[in-house]
């Protein structure tokens, strides 16, 4: 059964970094390019980044672009997001998302239930 | 501000048909391959249909896929209570080079 589950919200202050991490299994996660969605309190799903299985493919939201780096271990069947620089814009809860094999970052097939990231002072 | 326009909400009686429009352009829709997802109020986004009119293992056939062009369309037919839930669309845009979701939509069960 896959499961993804996320950790590493909670609240920053503006201008803080924070770490999200997501444990991947029941799938062979080097295979599979991964995602990051996030979603704002009572607004519509934002994709934020995705990385290729093997790393070599980093791909980012205009709007994270410079703050947010993401980045997989494949030994530990994890994927991470860095956020650096964050706004109070960024409050949102944070999925990670598995994609369709082959390199694609569509068809998230499945989600995991997120960790909510918040941004105040 | 989402590249994919989408209708803010439809709503029909329970067992007729109702269908979200997806709207979008040549470097998302109209060269790539378009997903949708069911978010039931409090959960995560589930996959309904890929490839522009695939259906994952389990989801019932009341739900289609189709894709014209640059707009997509998802169809649910013999509406449930159940199906109460907010649809996005989604798909790889060329030029971002990043995936796209649409603004969504709410399906009301009237």
């Amino acid at each position: 059964e896959v499961q993804l589950v996320e950790s590493g919200g909670g609240l920053v202050q503006p201008g803080g970094s924070q770490r999200l991490s997501c444990a991947a299994s029941g799938f062979t996660f080097s295979d599979y390019a991964m995602s990051w969605v996030r979603q704002a309190p009572g607004e519509g799903l934002e994709w934020v980044s995705g990385i290729s299985g093997s790393s070599d493919g980093t791909f980012y939201a205009d709007s994270v672009k410079g703050r947010f780096t993401i980045s997989r271990d494949n030994s530990k069947n994890t994927l991470y997001l860095q956020m650096n620089s964050l706004r109070a814009e960024d409050t949102a809860l944070y999925y990670c998302a598995k994609g369709a094999g082959g390199g694609s970052y569509s068809e998230l097939g499945y989600w995991g239930q997120g960790t909510l990231v918040t941004v105040s002072s | 501000q989402s590249v994919l326009t989408q209708p803010p909400s439809v709503s029909a009686a329970p067992g007729l048909r109702v269908t979200i429009s997806c709207s979008g352009s040549s470097p998302n829709i109209g060269n790539n391959f378009v997903s949708w997802y069911q978010q039931l109020p409090g959960t995560a986004p589930k996959l309904l249909i890929y490839e522009n009119n695939k259906r994952p293992s389990g989801i019932p056939d009341r739900f289609s896929g189709s894709k014209s062009g640059t707009s997509a369309t998802l169809g649910i037919t013999g509406l449930q209570t159940g199906d109460e839930a907010d649809y996005y669309c989604g798909t790889w845009d060329s030029s971002l080079r990043a995936e796209v979701f649409g603004t969504g939509t709410k399906v009301t069960v009237l």
